[in-house]
């Protein structure tokens, strides 16, 4: 069984960077296609970015471009998001999520997800 | 960037009884390319459905998936105390892969 265990809250302070981890087991990490979810607040999901292996390309979505980098480590089967120049509006729960498939962009396991409050 | 508009907003229905929740797309997504989550409050997504009608791993079969084009639902029979939560609809025919605003399933 897949399991997807991500770092713990982060507070921090607007125009500061954020770096959230998300930890797999239960599985061949150097298959997965991990990308990441964000939820602000009482709001929605929103697809924050990620791999996508079927043009070899990395999406972000337009608000996190150029402020964002995610990696993994194949080593420690973990991946990274880094957000960097913190807005408050980027108060949400940042959610690590693994991609079905290489045809199939939806997620079948997802991480608890990391609370990230930005305030001054 | 393809838009998915969820309806109802809310739906609230005692148990036992059948939920219809609709996932409309500004464009077609093909026969297939939609999935259905479950969240429940302070939870992660729960993935249900995937490929527009095929049931996750664990799905009862009382969870249901159709539609293709623009038009897809997703029908919870037989409701039960369990089933609340909110329910968001994600394509993935063509990047940014996006999330319908959700509809928010009360049980009475």
């Amino acid at each position: 069984q897949v399991q997807l265990v991500q770092s713990g809250a982060e507070v921090k302070k607007p125009g500061s960077s954020v770096k959230v981890s998300c930890k797999a087991s239960g599985g061949t990490f150097s298959t997965f296609v991990i990308s990441w979810v964000r939820q602000a607040p009482g709001q929605g999901l929103e697809w924050v970015g990620g791999v996508i292996p079927l043009f070899g390309t990395t999406y972000y979505a337009q608000k996190f471009q150029g402020r964002i980098t995610t990696r993994t480590d194949e080593s420690t089967s973990t991946a990274y998001m880094e957000l960097s120049s913190l807005r408050p509006e980027d108060t949400a729960v940042y959610y690590c999520a693994r991609v079905s498939g290489t045809w199939n962009y939806y997620f079948d396991y997802w991480g608890q997800g990391t609370l990230v409050t930005v305030s001054s | 960037e393809i838009v998915l508009t969820q309806s109802p907003g809310t739906l609230s229905l005692s148990p036992g009884e059948r939920a219809t929740l609709s996932c409309r797309a500004s464009q077609s997504v093909g026969s297939s390319y939609l999935a259905w989550y479950q969240q429940k409050p302070g939870q992660a997504p729960r993935l249900l459905i995937y490929g527009a009608s095929s049931r996750a791993t664990g799905i009862p079969d009382r969870i249901s998936g159709s539609g293709s084009g623009t038009d897809f639902t997703l029908t919870l029979s037989r409701l039960e105390p369990e089933d609340f939560g909110v329910y968001y609809c994600q394509h993935y025919f063509s990047s940014p892969y996006t999330f319908g605003q959700g509809t928010k399933l009360e049980i009475k």
